[in-house]
């Protein structure tokens, strides 16, 4: 059972369109982590989320925190062929009660934004 | 400051042999985590390492091993290769501290023949 669900799994749209993609879990998570990963490359961090109804802003990228930090979605608006890539969402939870976190991934929304 | 590099950058092996791949952190960073992603199954944790010691283990078998040196350098070893190994094993570097982001380097591609 995986722990984070994503979807949509793959989505083409064209330049200029708006999207959401939705990152939804039935366990409570500390943070949550959106990344970005291009072909051959390692993911990189887009944004973290804390709080519960948390709303960040990243130019054209807003991403919310669920209220009871179980889910997330990140909307993409105008969306450019720049943002094509994979997008994965990351839940950091507590390991036995400590200062020790372990993050687990979901299998990410492949985004292709066509010209 | 510089990112984290993973070496080598490609790899192909035969099954049975076996495999030792590096990682070096962003400087300051104390954890190292590793990662194999695989188009089936996704970004699938590994093992982390804290100052030179296992802290957290993931789900797989015991001929994927790692450890930490005292510089926070960090090796992965897989042993007695299988063809299900090959995949993209990713490096993350971390300051570990609540929100736990993860820096990753550009992994390396393992080809198991």
């Amino acid at each position: 059972t995986q722990l984070l669900e994503q979807s949509p799994q793959f989505l083409s749209i064209q330049e200029g369109e708006n999207l959401t993609v939705y990152c939804n879990s039935s366990s409570v998570f500390s943070s949550l982590q959106w990344y970005r990963q291009e072909p051959g490359e390692g993911p990189v961090l887009l944004v973290t989320v804390v709080t519960g109804g948390e709303v960040k802003k990243l130019k054209r990228l807003t991403f919310q925190f669920g209220d009871a930090r179980k889910d997330s979605s990140l909307h993409i608006t105008a969306a450019q062929t720049g943002d094509t890539g994979l997008y994965l969402c990351a839940g950091a939870m507590a390991v036995s009660g400590g200062s020790n976190y372990k993050l687990t991934f979901g299998k990410g929304t492949l985004l292709t934004v066509n010209p | 400051k510089a990112g984290v590099t993973q070496t080598p950058r490609y790899l192909i092996k035969t099954r049975g042999q076996q495999v030792t791949l590096s990682c070096s952190p962003i400087s300051g960073h104390r954890s190292v985590s590793w990662y194999q992603q695989t188009p089936g199954q996704g970004l699938q944790f590994l093992f982390e390492y804290f100052s030179e010691t296992q802290r957290n283990k993931g789900n797989f078998p015991g001929r994927f091993s790692g450890r930490q040196f005292s510089n926070s350098r960090s090796e992965m070893n897989v042993s007695t290769l299988e063809l299900g190994d090959s995949a993209l094993y990713l490096c993350a570097s971390s300051l570990a501290g609540t929100s736990y982001e993860q820096y990753f380097g550009p992994g390396t591609r393992l080809t198991v023949t």
